[in-house]
């Protein structure tokens, strides 16, 4: 069973840093590109980031490109998001998605249940 | 950056009925959308790649057409289950991909 557990949300303050983290088991997941899209209260979707699985091609959404790092640690079935300098537009759902490529061309397949940031002083 | 404009921003139908959900992309992104399904306090699930390819597991009543700029996802007979809110997402073009502002479903 594809299961994707996020974690390292939490209360910060503006201009503060944080680290959340995605536990993936139930498939390889060093076979599969990976995401994570955020989700304000009350609001739509947004995606904010993407790797490859080897990590070679990496994207971000505009608003986050510069403050947030994308990772993966293929031996530890884990992928990361570093957040810096966050901003109260930054508080959302954050959810981790496993993704199905097609050559260069990825969508979610299956999504986590999110761990919620909260930026405020 | 392309923008999925989806309509109507709600749905109000009847158990039983069809619904059809509209999505329209900015530019040309071939038939590489995705349909999503989200519940009041769930993470969203995959209905439909590819523009039409049904997601494992996702029952025939949900099917999608279109292509280049123009999406539907039609539900043929409304279930009580099928009463949430759906987003188109493009992924044609990377980054970013793209959400519409989603189409709530509501029981009428």
């Amino acid at each position: 069973e594809v299961q994707l557990v996020e974690s390292g949300g939490g209360l910060v303050q503006p201009g503060r840093s944080l680290r959340l983290s995605c536990a993936a088991s139930g498939f390889t997941f060093d076979d599969y590109a990976m995401s994570w899209v955020r989700q304000a209260p009350g609001k739509g979707l947004e995606w904010v980031s993407g790797i490859t699985w080897n990590s070679g091609r990496i994207g971000y959404a505009d608003s986050v490109k510069g403050r947030f790092t994308i990772s993966r640690d293929n031996a530890k079935n884990s992928l990361y998001l570093q957040m810096n300098s966050l901003r109260d537009e930054d508080t959302a759902l954050y959810y981790c998605a496993k993704d199905i490529c097609s050559s260069i061309l990825c969508y979610g397949d299956f999504w986590g249940q999110g761990t919620l940031v909260t930026v405020s002083s | 950056e392309i923008v999925m404009t989806q309509s109507p921003a709600t749905l109000s139908v009847s158990a039983g009925e069809r619904a059809t959900l509209s999505c329209r992309a900015s530019h040309r992104v071939s038939s590489n959308v995705a349909w999503y399904q989200q519940k009041p306090g769930q993470a969203p699930r995959l209905l439909i790649y590819g523009a039409y390819t049904r997601a494992t597991g996702i029952p025939a009543r949900f099917s999608g057409s279109g292509s280049g700029t123009e999406f539907n996802l039609t539900i043929s007979s409304l279930q009580s289950e099928d009463f949430a809110v759906y987003y188109c997402q493009q992924y044609n073009n990377w980054p970013p991909l793209t959400f519409g502002g989603g189409t709530k479903v509501e029981i009428k």
